[in-house]
């Protein structure tokens, strides 16, 4: 069965350093998406992308992150300058076109020190 | 604006049914069903689109109304399996990015 995948599955940074989040959405797949979930906390979005550009991006995706798909099959969120406040679990997903469930990898736990 | 669910959680013994609801202040397109298990990803369950449908699958349905702008998540004849935290997720036409809710936990006891 075609899957999301992430990596890496957890990456420790240190305060201030640029870290760079993988994800292979499924192949077919034409919208993706960045999410976040702190620790205990809901699921929120942080931006979607669609024909190489950015569709849409929610208020917590400010300047210092960044996402690119650099391939055909790579699709990458960058986040400048970390904060202790970044840590948190970074989920990609994917969906096709139409009205379809959005597949979700089984994420990167990012922890900022 | 994120849909608003209710209960916060749920306690249930093996057996006994639950639903779980979902509501927002926004007119809806879709209402997606996720759940979550400790330290893994949301797994998909069900998508309603507009047009007031109830869905299926095993034990587990869902309805949509449109008008009430909610959607109801039904789980009969709970199981140990069920346990975890369920989110909505709402959109307003067809791939737009999910706003979730903060979530059900449920738990299941033997």
């Amino acid at each position: 069965e075609p899957e999301v995948t992430q990596t890496p599955s957890h990456q420790v940074t240190q305060m201030g350093q640029e870290v760079i989040l993988r994800c292979v959405p499924i192949s077919n797949h034409l919208y993706f998406y960045w999410y976040r979930q702190i620790l205990g906390q809901k699921v929120e979005f942080l931006v979607s992308f669609y024909n190489n550009e950015i569709s849409e991006k929610s208020e917590i995706f400010d300047d210092q992150f960044s996402v690119e798909r650099p391939d055909g099959s790579n699709f990458t969120l960058k986040i400048r300058s970390t904060k202790l406040e970044d840590s948190a679990m970074y989920f990609c997903a994917s969906s096709g076109q139409g009205h379809t469930e959005a597949f979700f990898g089984q994420g990167t736990r990012l922890t900022v020190v | 604006q994120q849909p608003v669910q209710s209960p916060q959680a749920v306690i249930l013994r093996e057996g006994e049914d639950a639903v779980i609801n979902c509501s927002s202040s926004k007119a809806l397109y879709s209402v997606h069903w996720y759940r979550q298990k400790h330290g893994e990803a949301p797994v998909f369950l069900m998508i309603l689109l507009k047009g007031g449908e109830q869905k299926g699958h095993d034990k587990i349905s869902a309805s949509f109304n449109e008008k009430k702008q909610q959607s109801s998540l039904y789980l009969t004849a709970s199981q140990l399996s069920y346990s975890g935290t369920y989110f909505c997720g709402t959109g307003n036409s067809g791939n737009t990015p999910l706003v979730f809710g903060k979530g059900t936990r449920l738990s299941v006891i033997a």
